[in-house]
C-alpha cells in the first residue's frame, strides 16, 4: 500500500514569508508526528497527534509554528514569519497509534530560508 | 528526560568489516528500541526494533540486543557491504517519552570496495 507522503518535497522561501507543509499519513494509522532534522543533528520532535485527542505540542520551538490535522488524515505544519534557522528537513510519520510504537516516515520537505 | 547517545561519526570502513555502532540510552520506565536508516537521498526507514530486555532485533544481516543493565543497544554487523552505507539512528519510544520518538544524532558509515 501507499506510504507516508509529503508536499512539496523541497521548498524555498523568504526570510519573513509563511509556509505550509503537507502530510499524508498511511491510511489507517490514528497516530501522525511531525519532527525536524537540521543539518547534522538527529530528529526533533514537534507535535504529535493521535485520533480525536487534543495535540501534544510541547516540541514546537516557538508561537510561529502551528499544525492541524483534518479527522485521522491529512496534516498541515505551518511556519508564520520563517527565519533562517527554520532551515531543516521537516518529517511527517504515522503509526497504528496505541502501544504501536512504530513509526513510517515520509521522505521529508526539505525547507530552506534565505 | 529521556535520551540517546550513539557513536560519534564518521565511520569508513572496507567491505566485509566488522561493524559495531554503539548507543546508550537514560529513559524512565521500559522503553521500545530502535534503529533507523537513512540511505542517502532516501527517506528514514526502521531497520530494526527490540521491545523488551534481551531481546534481539535483526533485519538484513544487521543485529542489536537490548540490554537493560547496560541501558545499551549496540548495532552490529558481521559482514558489510557498499551498499549499507548510510546514516544510522539510534532511538527510543515509550518509557517516559511515551509516544514520541527520541533518536540519537546519527552516525554516517562510509563502506569502500
Amino acid at each position: 500500500g501507499a506510504g507516508v507522503s509529503q508536499s512539496p518535497s523541497n521548498k524555498v522561501t523568504e526570510k519573513g514569508k509563511d509556509v505550509e507543509l503537507r502530510c499524508d499519513p498511511i491510511s489507517g494509522h490514528t497516530a501522525l508526528y511531525w519532527y525536524r532534522q537540521r543539518l547534522g543533528q538527529g530528529l526533533e520532535f514537534l507535535i504529535y497527534f493521535q485520533g480525536n485527542s487534543a495535540p501534544d505540542k510541547s516540541g514546537l520551538p516557538s508561537d510561529r509554528f502551528s499544525a492541524e490535522r483534518t479527522g485521522e488524515s491529512v496534516s498541515t505544519l505551518t511556519i508564520q514569519r520563517t527565519q533562517q534557522e527554520d532551515s531543516a528537513v521537516y518529517l511527517c510519520a504515522s503509526s497504528g497509534g496505541g502501544s504501536s510504537y512504530e513509526q513510517y516516515f515520509g521522505p521529508g520537505t526539505r525547507l530552506t530560508v534565505t | 528526560g529521556d535520551s540517546v547517545t550513539q557513536m560519534e561519526g564518521p565511520v569508513t570502513l572496507s567491505e566485509e568489516a566488522f561493524l559495531t555502532i554503539n548507543c546508550t540510552y537514560t529513559a524512565t520506565g521500559y522503553p521500545s528500541l530502535f534503529w533507523y536508516v537513512q540511505y542517502p537521498g532516501e527517506g528514514l526507514q526502521l531497520l530494526l526494533k527490540a521491545t523488551k530486555a534481551d531481546d534481539k532485533g535483526s533485519n538484513k544481516g544487521f543485529e542489536a540486543t537490548y540490554r537493560k543493565e547496560t541501558t545499551s543497544f549496540h548495532l552490529e554487523k558481521g559482514s558489510v557491504q557498499v551498499s549499507d552505507s548510510a546514516v544510522y539512528f539510534c532511538a527510543l519510544a515509550g518509557g517516559g517519552s511515551n509516544y514520541k520518538l527520541t533518536f540519537g544524532k546519527g552516525t554516517l558509515l562510509t563502506v569502500n570496495p
